[in-house]
């Protein structure tokens, strides 16, 4: 069973635009949701994460907004850039598992 | 970088033979998972250990087992391996367990081929 489902599963945008990835989750459990990059040939990195107790967590051009009676989450990234242009991962982790979304591609066109 | 290394970095296998990948950290941490990464399916947990000698499955778990003889080395084993394995293969370590808010780092990854 998938825990956390991720849209889109692809998505362009163009340079200086906004780029939203959406996650949500089933498991009330869950307490930590972070969000990982991973570009191409390399394991994911983590990116920034977020603790149910807060609403939006901003690191940058990367946002984070929570809305924990939705179970939902996403991520924003403002200005998007050509160096953005990578694979992202949502997570989420309430016992010693971490469980991952199935990934966004995204593509910043210059 | 955190210090986690795959290896082999790259192989090719029969069908119906054993494969071991190996996962060494030089970063004492205690948490140590495998995941693999196929297209569609994201990262997917296939087994983790919390402590030497401790292990668990994840959420893909049949035809892997592993072993944790030092906290050091995670080895995730494909007893007989078959074409729907084919896959990368992620190690990833943490220092405290997910849920406290710590990042899991990841290695670069194991690229396995059955034929």
């Amino acid at each position: 069973q998938q825990q956390v489902k991720q849209s889109p599963q692809s998505l362009i945008v163009q340079k200086g635009g906004i780029s939203i990835i959406n996650c949500a989750y089933e498991n009330t459990a869950f307490d930590y949701f972070p969000w990982y990059q991973q570009f191409p040939g390399k394991g994911p990195a983590l990116l920034i994460a977020i603790r149910p107790d807060v609403s939006e967590k901003k690191e940058g051009r990367f946002t984070i907004s929570f809305n924990k009676s939705a179970k939902q989450f996403s991520l924003h990234i403002m200005d998007s850039q050509p160096g953005d242009s990578a694979t992202y991962f949502c997570a989420a982790s309430g016992s010693e598992k971490l469980v991952f979304g199935k990934g966004t591609k995204l593509t910043v066109n210059p | 970088d955190a210090g986690i290394t795959q290896s082999p970095r790259h192989k090719v296998t029969e069908t119906g033979t054993p494969v071991t990948l190996r996962c060494h950290q030089t970063e004492n941490h205690r948490y140590m998972y495998w995941y693999r990464q196929d297209p569609g399916h994201g990262l997917r947990l296939i087994h983790y250990s919390y402590g030497v000698k401790d292990t668990d499955k994840g959420e893909v778990s049949d035809g892997y087992s592993v072993s944790r003889s030092k906290t050091e080395d995670f080895l995730l084993t494909l007893e007989s391996a078959t074409s729907s394995q084919t896959s990368v293969y992620f190690c990833a370590i943490s220092e405290r367990y997910a849920a406290t808010n710590t990042e899991a780092f990841f290695g670069q990854g194991t690229r396995l081929t059955v034929v």
